[in-house]
C-alpha cells in the first residue's frame, strides 16, 4: 500500500520567514497530492493541492511543487504569519483503489 | 449550514461499553469516511463508503461498525470500548474521488475518552 513520508514533524519559523514541508510518497500510481491545515482542536482543512500532471500550483503565499520522477512534493508557504501556526498534513491519493494516504503531519509555529 | 456534522462532540465512558458516533453531510456527496487522530496527531483511514456501499476498510478491529442507512449519513458504532480507542474521529465527505479527485471536507470530530 502507499506510505505517505513527511518532514520535519515540527517546525518553527520567524513571521516573515519561508516555511517549507516535504513528502515523500511510495506508490507510483497515486495522482493527486491535497494539503490539509489543521488549526488547534479543529478540522483538517483543504489549503491547496496538485495533480500528477502539474509540476507547481500557487495560490498566493503557498505554492506546492511535484516531482513525479522522485515521488516527493513539497509545501511553500512565503511570509508566513502567526495564523499560520498550525499542524499541515501532506496526502497522497491513487484513483486505482480510491484511498487518500496522509503523512504524519508537521507542526509548524510561526514565531511573532 | 454546517456542511458535515457529527455527534457528539465529546464522549467519555468507560471500558467495555458501546457507543455510536452519528455522521451527516448536506454536501450531496456520494462519499463519506471516517477517520481516527491519535494522541499523536496521526490521521488513519479506517472506513470509506460510497453510494452506501463500503469501498475501503482498512485494518479495524470488528468491535467497529460503520452503518450508512443512506448515502448522508454513516454512522460509527463500537462495541467493547477499550482505553486504545481513545482518540477523535472524523466523519468526512466528498465526491468521488475517482470521478474527480475532490476536496475532503471533514467534520469537526469527536473526542472519545475510554476510562
Amino acid at each position: 500500500g502507499e506510505n505517505v513520508e513527511q518532514h520535519p514533524s515540527t517546525l518553527s519559523v520567524q513571521e516573515g520567514d519561508s516555511a517549507v514541508i516535504k513528502c515523500t510518497y511510495s506508490d507510483s500510481a497515486s495522482n493527486y497530492f491535497p494539503w490539509y491545515k489543521q488549526e488547534l482542536g479543529k478540522r483538517p482543512q483543504l489549503i491547496i493541492d496538485i495533480r500528477s500532471n502539474v509540476g507547481e500550483k500557487k495560490d498566493q503565499r503557498i505554492a506546492v511543487t511535484l516531482n513525479k520522477t522522485a515521488k516527493h512534493f513539497s509545501l511553500h508557504i512565503t511570509e508566513t504569519q502567526p495564523e499560520d501556526s498550525a499542524v499541515y498534513f501532506c496526502a497522497a491519493y491513487n484513483f486505482g483503489n480510491e484511498k487518500l494516504t496522509f503523512g504524519t503531519g508537521t507542526r509548524l509555529t510561526i514565531i511573532p | 449550514d454546517t456542511a458535515v456534522s457529527q455527534t457528539p462532540k465529546y464522549l467519555v465512558t468507560q471500558m467495555g461499553n458501546d457507543k455510536s458516533i452519528k455522521c451527516e453531510q448536506n454536501l450531496g456527496h456520494d462519499t463519506m469516511y471516517w477517520y481516527k487522530q491519535d494522541s499523536k496527531k496521526f490521521l488513519k483511514i479506517m472506513f470509506s463508503y460510497n453510494n452506501k456501499e463500503l469501498i475501503i476498510n482498512e485494518t479495524v478491529p470488528n468491535r467497529f461498525s460503520p452503518k450508512s442507512p443512506d448515502k448522508a449519513h454513516l454512522n460509527l458504532h463500537i462495541n467493547s470500548l477499550e482505553l486504545g480507542d481513545s482518540a477523535v474521529y472524523f466523519c468526512a465527505s466528498s465526491r468521488r474521488f475517482r470521478d474527480s479527485g475532490n476536496t475532503i471536507y471533514f467534520g469537526e470530530g469527536s473526542w472519545l475518552t475510554v476510562v
